[in-house]
C-alpha cells in the first residue's frame, strides 16, 4: 500500500502555529478515525503525539492538536518551540487491517 | 514502567535469515496488540507487521510470505522471523505496543539489521 502523502518540510518562527497535512485515500484516512501522529528526534525512537485523529496521550503538550477532513488529516502545533523541531509522521489503519505511515515532514523552527 | 528492548539484529547475507526478539516489561504482551516498524537509513517509517491479542497476524505487502510475527507468552516476548532477506530490508527495526487502532504508544530503542554480502 502506498505511503500517505506529507509535505517534505514545514517551518515556522517561535510562537507561531504550523500545520502538517497527511493525505490518504478512502481505504485508510478517509474511512477510519484511526489516524496517529508521531514525533521523531534524530537518533531516537518515535513518540506518539496524537491518536484516533484528535486524542492526546497523557503527558503530551496541548499545543499539539489533530483534525481530519475527508481523506486528509492534519497536525497543528501552536506556540512553536525550539524543542518541536523534529520529523513528524502520520499513520492510519487501513481496510486491509494493516497500517500505513506517511512520508514524513521535517519541522524546522526558524 | 513499560519497557521494550529489541535484540537480534546484525549483518546477514542476502537470502539469509534472522530472528529479532523484543523483551517486554511492565505489561503483558499477549494481552496487547504488538507491531514491528522499520526505518531504513535516512528514510521514513515503514510499518511491517502486527499481532493482535487474539493471535491474528497481518503483514505489509513488502514482507508478506518472508517474515513471521509471533510471541512467547511465558517469556513475555515478541519475535520477528525474517527469511529470504534482501538488501532493501536493511533498517532499524522497532517493536511497539499497539493500542488497537494503530496508536503505537511505547517503542523500543530499535535494532539494526544490515543485509549485505
Amino acid at each position: 500500500q502506498s505511503a500517505l502523502t506529507q509535505p517534505a518540510s514545514v517551518s515556522g518562527s517561535p510562537g507561531q502555529s504550523i500545520t502538517v497535512s497527511c493525505t490518504g485515500t478512502s481505504s485508510n484516512v478517509g474511512v477510519y478515525n484511526y489516524v496517529s501522529w508521531y514525533q521523531q528526534h534524530p537518533g531516537k525512537a518515535p513518540k506518539l503525539m496524537i491518536y484516533d485523529v484528535t486524542k492526546r496521550p497523557s503527558g503530551v503538550s496541548n499545543r499539539f492538536s489533530g483534525s481530519k477532513s475527508g481523506n486528509t488529516a492534519s497536525l497543528t502545533i501552536s506556540g512553536l518551540q525550539a524543542e518541536d523541531e523534529a520529523d513528524y509522521y502520520c499513520s492510519s489503519f487501513t481496510t486491509r487491517s494493516t497500517y500505513v505511515f506517511g512520508t514524513g515532514t521535517k519541522v524546522t523552527v526558524l | 514502567d513499560v519497557q521494550l528492548v529489541e535484540s537480534g539484529g546484525g549483518l546477514v547475507q542476502p537470502g539469509g535469515s534472522l530472528r529479532l526478539s523484543c523483551a517486554a516489561s511492565g505489561f503483558t504482551v499477549s494481552s496487547n496488540f504488538m507491531s514491528w516498524v522499520r526505518q531504513a537509513p535516512g528514510k521514513g517509517l515503514e510499518w511491517v507487521s502486527v499481532i493482535y491479542a487474539g493471535g491474528s497476524t497481518f503483514y505489509a505487502d513488502s514482507v508478506k510470505g518472508r517474515f513471521t510475527i509471533s510471541r512467547d507468552n511465558s517469556k513475555n516476548r515478541l519475535y520477528l522471523q525474517m527469511n529470504s532477506l534482501r538488501a532493501e530490508d536493511t533498517a532499524v527495526y522497532y517493536c511497539a505496543r499497539d493500542g488497537t487502532t494503530g496508536d503505537l504508544d511505547h517503542w523500543g530503542q530499535g535494532t539494526l539489521v544490515t543485509v549485505s554480502s
